[in-house]
């Protein structure tokens, strides 16, 4: 099975803040990653696919980098609706999610 | 506008057994591969089944293999989730899931769940 590491677990940072999160897998998994955020009480949202496609609706202070083992997602520039958790997901075997990043203000 | 509407969570015994619901609206249900995904109270996010299009396809999580069965009415655009033997374990919030039409294992619409407790 493939695993799935997100760093840091929580990250606490201000508006306007460039965030970014890690998330590695266990063995390669090419471009077949995505990202979601989720707030209390709410469902997952799709954030961007393929590692680094952002997903229509997304604003573009949201972007993905990264292939293999190792990827990112980035926020430019931290606003307050962007406070929540984060989770990367891998495709290239069924689906396994990270434990989530929790990003929290600081 | 999509919608997935989750039903049949409730407190149930362990041992017991459950069907979930799931009826989907605002798009082409039987053009799309279909999930269930699971959260546990205060814990990540675990991918639970998927459906094909067409039914003729399922895979499961290896925690929950041999005991939940997923199903699909096209006719009646319905997603179903049978689960049995249940354990303390299987305690989450339900969620269903669209399969995105750039990767059916993207998802990229979703319920607000439903919650099943297993607990005596």
């Amino acid at each position: 099975d493939i695993q799935m590491t997100q760093s840091p677990s929580t990250l606490s940072a201000s508006v306007g803040d460039r965030v970014t999160i890690t998330c590695r897998a266990s063995q390669s998994i090419s471009s077949w990653l995505a990202w979601y955020q989720q707030k209390p009480g709410k469902a997952p949202k799709l954030l961007i696919y393929k590692a680094s496609s952002l997903e229509s609706g997304v604003p573009s202070r949201f972007s993905g980098s990264g292939s293999g083992t190792e990827f990112t997602l980035t926020i430019s520039s931290l606003q307050p609706d962007d406070f929540a958790t984060y989770y990367c997901q891998q495709y290239n075997t069924q689906g396994t999610f990270g434990q989530g990043t929790k990003v929290e203000i600081k | 506008e999509v919608q997935l509407v989750e039903s049949g969570g409730v407190v149930v015994q362990p041992g017991g057994s459950l069907r979930l619901s799931c009826a989907a609206s605002g798009f082409t249900f039987d053009d799309y591969t279909m999930h269930w995904v699971r959260q546990a109270p205060g814990k990540g996010l675990e991918w639970v089944s998927l459906i094909s299009w067409d039914g003729g396809s399922t895979y499961y999580a290896d925690s929950v293999k041999g005991r939940f069965t997923i199903s699909r009415d096209n006719s009646k655009n319905s997603l179903y989730l049978q689960m049995n033997s249940l354990r303390t374990e299987d305690t989450a919030l339900y969620y269903c899931a669209k399969g995105a039409s750039s990767g059916y294992w993207i998802f990229d619409y979703w319920g607000q769940g439903t919650l099943v407790t297993v607990s005596s």
